[in-house]
């Protein structure tokens, strides 16, 4: 499979615990962005890599949040010290180096913090 | 306030029933994007329109762009169970960096 991959599928885990998740873009893909997805709502941007730089990062993106893209291939997504309110499906997409080329979307991660 | 206003948030149908579903904004855009989302997975690019009027037809589905480019209407032809999903509006962020903002979508179900 050459798309876009995550893992976990799925992530259960108790409140305050530490939680990562990862993003295999598309192999010659060099912009990554995160998006957050509540149940009822559309994907919310998260941040944004150009290759190994993170180049945007979202209000939304508290100091719990850290993401990086070491290699400029995947990229980790860290929450510390989870709270209720992170629950949410957390998507990957990648695209090919001109900025008006297409999005791949990953199948994405499930958080369930309880 | 969202950008990107989309209606109806549910749509429960019989299959062979025609819909429209609409995404309306009071902002100018250069494209508007439509996307389809599965239970579980991530959204998939359906069709790019950009120019106002523009009429993009993809098998049973046809979106339209508003001649001012500020809203967009998607309509299924005889839906089918397979056409089940949310189904989402997005434009490119004009701050850079081309992001995507998206609408809160219309949960489509087709019953057959």
């Amino acid at each position: 499979d050459t798309g876009v991959s995550q893992n976990p599928r799925h992530k259960i885990t108790k409140r305050g615990q530490n939680v990562t998740f990862r993003c295999d873009p598309i192999s010659e893909h060099n912009r990554l962005y995160w998006y957050r997805q509540t149940l009822g709502q559309g994907p919310e941007f998260l941040t944004y890599f150009q290759n190994e730089a993170q180049l945007e990062k979202s209000r939304l993106l508290s100091d719990r949040f850290s993401a990086e893209r070491p290699k400029g291939s995947f990229s980790t997504l860290e929450i510390q010290r989870t709270e209720q309110g992170d629950s949410a499906m957390y998507l990957c997409a990648s695209g090919g180096q001109r900025l008006n080329e297409k999005l791949f979307f990953g199948s994405g991660t499930q958080l369930s913090v309880l | 306030t969202q950008l990107l206003e989309q209606s109806p948030q549910f749509l429960s149908i019989q299959e062979g029933e025609n819909l429209t579903v609409y995404c309306n904004s009071s902002s100018v855009f250069s494209s508007l994007q439509w996307y389809r989302q599965e239970p579980g997975e991530g959204p998939v690019l359906l069709v790019t329109v950009v120019t106002g009027g523009e009429v993009k037809k993809l098998k049973r589905l046809t979106f339209q762009f508003g001649d001012a480019r500020k809203d967009s209407s998607l309509h299924i032809t005889a839906a089918q169970p397979g056409d089940t999903g949310l189904y989402l509006c997005a434009v490119h962020d004009s701050g850079g960096y081309n992001k995507l903002i998206f609408g809160a979508g219309t949960r489509l179900a087709v019953h057959p």
